[in-house]
């Protein structure tokens, strides 16, 4: 079972700034499996990034994802208010079929 | 606009059933893969099971292997998770999803239905 290991465990950031979120794999990740999504207080997940790097529908454009392997990234380029929440990586494997991260909480410093 | 929605939902006694639903519409429901995610609370996600378009395919976590069932009926755009022998461990909000592509991550979920187990 592959491991997926996000840090920080917190981030606290000013609006405005750049966020940068790891996502880190036990074993290497096929980059067309790997997904971020993004979830509030009371609210359910919503998609972000799949295939590592390509934006969901709808999704602004200072959001991007890269990396390759075990280690993985979800760069926000400069922080609004709406984008202070919960983030989680997922993979995509053969047992479990769907693995998620343990999440980084970006909060307003 | 696509909308999932769950019910089914709420307090039940360990060893205890819960059968919830999810209700789908906005989209042609028969076309997409459909997956329970839960989470308990304060804590992160946990996928639960998987069933394919047309049900051909049903995968399901260790945790709940055995004890879950899943299942769709595309005449009536809905997808269920039948819960047996409920344990305090199951106690989450849980979610449906919709899976457009496979592996291409999860694009439309519900709101969430609370399944409490204790005594």
């Amino acid at each position: 079972e592959i491991v997926l290991t996000q840090s920080p465990g917190t981030l606290s950031l000013s609006p405005g700034e750049r966020a940068t979120l790891s996502c880190r794999a036990s074993q290497s990740v096929s980059s067309n499996y790997l997904v971020w999504y993004q979830q509030k207080p009371g609210q359910a997940p919503r998609l972000l990034i799949y295939g590592a790097s390509s934006r969901a529908t709808g999704i602004p454009d200072r959001f991007s994802g890269s990396g390759s392997g075990t280690d993985f990234t979800l760069t926000i380029s400069r922080l609004e208010p709406e984008d202070f929440a919960v983030y989680y990586c997922q993979q995509y494997g053969n047992s479990p079929r769907l693995t998620f991260g343990g999440g980084t909480k970006v909060e307003i410093k | 606009e696509v909308q999932l929605v769950e019910s089914g939902g709420g307090l039940v006694q360990p060893g205890g059933s819960l059968r919830l639903s999810c209700a789908a519409s906005g989209f042609t429901f028969s076309t997409y893969g459909m997956n329970w995610v839960r989470q308990a609370p304060g804590k992160g996600l946990e996928w639960v099971s998987y069933i394919s378009r047309s049900s051909n395919s049903i995968i399901y976590a260790d945790s709940v292997k055995g004890r879950f069932t899943i299942s769709r009926d595309n005449a009536k755009n809905s997808l269920y998770l039948q819960m047996n022998s409920l344990r305090d461990e199951d106690t989450a909000v849980y979610f449906c999803a919709r899976e457009p592509i496979s592996v291409s991550g999860l694009d439309y979920w519900g709101q969430g239905s609370l399944v409490t187990v204790s005594s």
